[in-house]
């Protein structure tokens, strides 16, 4: 089962513009991830939020977490036609449990 | 600094028949976890592997077994094969002190298919 989801599942915008992905999960966590993923392989990791944190950046990356809500969103600023990709939200529940992820939200950036 | 390396990258197997993949990790990490992406979803842990024991399983019938050795390579094997294992098959690692579960590294993956 899949414990983050994604929204929206597809995302379509234009080279310099802004692009906001949505994720909700459902039980506690200790940690929210955000993973990267070209053309169907490996995953690269992006950026990792706390459940202590509220917002963080990386770069072009900006990721904030609301656990009242259980609900993460990524921003990716100024986008570029090499951010093109699939892009997945995983939690971890913490010791002596596994990384969860999501089913993925496509971005296609447009030049 | 080698990264997750994976092989094969590509398989092609019957029904019935048993596949092994192989992983071998990041330099300097000591935990494997394997995961299986079916077409447009997202990965599904299968299990993790620290010390040559799992530590962790995924809702994965035991058809799916592994295994991983002194230099911490690890080795993912499904008997008894059913269309529906047709899947990416990941591999990712992470290093216990960092906590296994955190930054994994993943590799490029086996494009396995069970025709």
């Amino acid at each position: 089962s899949q414990q983050g989801e994604e929204d929206p599942q597809a995302l379509s915008i234009q080279e310099g513009e802004n692009a906001t992905m949505n994720c909700s999960y459902k039980t506690s966590i200790n940690n929210l991830q955000w993973y990267r993923q070209n053309s169907g392989r490996g995953l690269v990791h992006l950026i990792l939020i706390r459940s202590n944190e509220r917002e963080k950046h990386s770069g072009r990356l900006r990721v904030t977490l609301d656990t009242s809500k259980k609900s993460s969103s990524l921003l990716i600023t100024a986008s570029r036609a090499a951010d093109t990709a699939s892009y997945f939200c995983a939690t971890d529940a913490g010791a002596n449990s596994k990384l969860t992820f999501g089913k993925g939200i496509t971005l296609s950036v447009r030049p | 600094d080698a990264g997750v390396t994976q092989s094969p990258t590509h398989l092609i197997k019957t029904r019935g028949q048993q596949v092994t993949l192989r992983c071998s990790p990041k330099s300097g990490h000591d935990t494997v976890s394997w995961y299986q992406q079916a077409l447009g979803q997202g990965p599904q842990f299968i299990f993790q592997y620290y010390e040559e024991e799992e530590r962790q399983r995924g809702n994965f019938p035991d058809r799916f077994s592994g295994h991983q050795f002194p230099n911490y390579s690890s080795e993912l094997n499904v008997n008894a094969l059913l269309l529906g294992d047709s899947a990416l098959y990941l591999c990712a690692s992470s290093s216990i002190q960092g906590a296994s579960n955190e930054k994994l590294f993943f590799g490029s993956g086996t494009q396995l298919s069970v025709l």
